[in-house]
């Protein structure tokens, strides 16, 4: 079975510019969360989609947003890019919604805003 | 607010030495808690879990108690390999809230 799945791996963009992030979850998973990871800030939840649905959002701007698809692949969009956007952005996905599920993680995209 | 706090790496021991990474977490109602590792060029990978007060979650060696009292969840190994070699994460989960609040993670360097 494939496991978590993100395109692209790397990307550069420069201040201003938007971007948009790909993730395909493990077949049969409904729901797909986002993850910031960044030296200084570690870890940091952006947000959580089940059935096409937003259900949690973290503490980010209005810049960052998301959606999820019929078939529950998943993507975000960050738009007006700063330099505080480089980052890791990890995607999970797990079979069902509950605080205690085990999330599968992908290998990441690494944005990088010069 | 709710917060994970772990003990700041790096922690570098010996092969077969005895490894406790320290884990202590503060949340309103009934978290359940977990161990997160990242391997060099992988993904991250749930290690154990525990869901309520005294659960003990184990894999590969690696053990935790769910302890309320001290609200902590210590991650322990009794004779760690070169293998074990990554950052741990800790982190937790609310019933009302279902993201995970991370840890800052803590790098484990075991050498040969």
């Amino acid at each position: 079975k494939a496991g978590v799945t993100q395109t692209p791996r790397y990307l550069i963009k420069t201040r201003g510019q938007q971007v948009t992030l790909s993730c395909s979850p493990i077949s049969g998973h409904r729901s797909v969360s986002w993850y910031q990871q960044t030296p200084g800030q570690g870890l940091q939840f952006l947000f959580e989609y089940f059935s096409e649905t937003q259900r949690n959002k973290g503490n980010f701007p209005g810049r960052f947003s998301g959606r999820q698809f019929s078939n529950s692949r998943s993507e975000m969009n960050v738009s007006t890019l700063e330099l505080g956007d480089s980052a890791l952005y990890l995607c999970a996905s797990s079979l069902f919604r509950a605080p205690n599920e085990k999330l599968f993680f992908g290998s990441g995209t690494q944005l990088s805003v010069l | 607010g709710n917060s994970v706090t772990q003990m700041e790496g790096p922690v570098t021991l010996s092969e077969e030495a005895f490894l406790t990474i320290n884990c202590t977490y503060t949340a309103t109602g009934y978290p359940s808690l977990f161990w997160y590792v990242q391997y060099p060029g992988e993904g991250l990978q749930l290690l154990l879990k525990a869901t309520k007060a005294d659960d003990k979650g184990s894999n590969k060696g690696f053990e935790a108690t769910y302890r309320k009292e001290t609200t902590s969840f210590h991650l322990e190994k009794g004779s760690v390999q070169v293998s074990d070699s990554a950052v741990y994460f800790c982190a937790l989960s609310l019933d009302s809230n279902y993201q995970l609040i991370w840890g800052a993670g803590t790098k484990l360097i075991i050498k040969p």
